[in-house]
């Protein structure tokens, strides 16, 4: 079963446009990490935020978290062609490492 | 790149048979955890080794089953394959439980069609 349920679930964009993705999530949580995939190969990790933060950085990406709400979204900045891929949301309960993950969120970026 | 090997990238088996998969996890990592990808989905959590023992299963049956050796490399077996079989198995590997940043590392993957 399915932890997480992102949304949209596909967005369509132009270059250099933002890209925002929702995901929200049913039980507490230790941590919650973002993923991408590009066309069903392997998942990269993008970011991680732990449940007593509420915003984390890195380079184009945004995350925020909110435990009241359970919900994190994800802000892709300036977007490029090269992140058409699929995001994914995944929940990690404890120091346990199993992650649960949602459906995704399939992003196509158009030049 | 993430340091994560899997073997074999496809294959092809018919209903019935059985089927290893390897993965070979990055260097320093004791921790490798198996996931399913059925198309258009998620992945699901499997089940997870640390230090040759399984450590946690997520909701398959017990014809799934893995190896952990001593140098920390994985494999999982599927036995009496059935049709709904047919996904991309993702193993990853990530450092010691208990670390705060459980940053998993995955590998490519290997595409299981099932016939």
């Amino acid at each position: 079963s399915q932890q997480g349920e992102e949304d949209p679930q596909a967005l369509s964009i132009q270059e250099g446009e933002n890209a925002t993705m929702n995901c929200s999530y049913k039980t507490s949580i230790n941590n919650l990490q973002w993923y991408r995939q590009n066309s069903g190969r392997g998942l990269v990790h993008l970011i991680l935020i732990r449940s007593n933060e509420r915003e984390k950085h890195s380079g184009r990406l945004r995350v925020t978290l909110d435990t009241s709400k359970k919900s994190s979204s994800l802000l892709i900045t300036a977007s490029r062609a090269a992140d058409t891929a699929s995001y994914f949301c995944a929940t990690e309960r404890n120091s346990w490492g199993k992650l649960q993950f949602g459906a995704g969120t399939q992003v196509v970026v158009t030049p | 790149e993430t340091g994560v090997t899997q073997s074999p990238t496809h294959l092809i088996k018919t209903r019935g048979q059985q089927v290893t998969l390897r993965c070979s996890s990055q260097s320093g990592h004791n921790t490798v955890s198996w996931y399913q990808q059925a198309l258009g989905q998620g992945p699901q959590f499997i089940f997870q080794y640390y230090r040759e023992e399984e450590n946690g299963r997520g909701n398959f049956p017990p014809r799934f089953s893995g190896l952990q050796f001593p140098n920390y490399s994985s494999e999982l077996n599927v036995n009496a394959l059935e049709l709904d079989d047919s996904a991309l198995y993702l193993c990853a590997s990530s450092l010691p439980l208990g670390t705060s940043e459980n940053e998993q590392f995955f590998g490519p993957g290997t595409r299981l069609t099932v016939l």
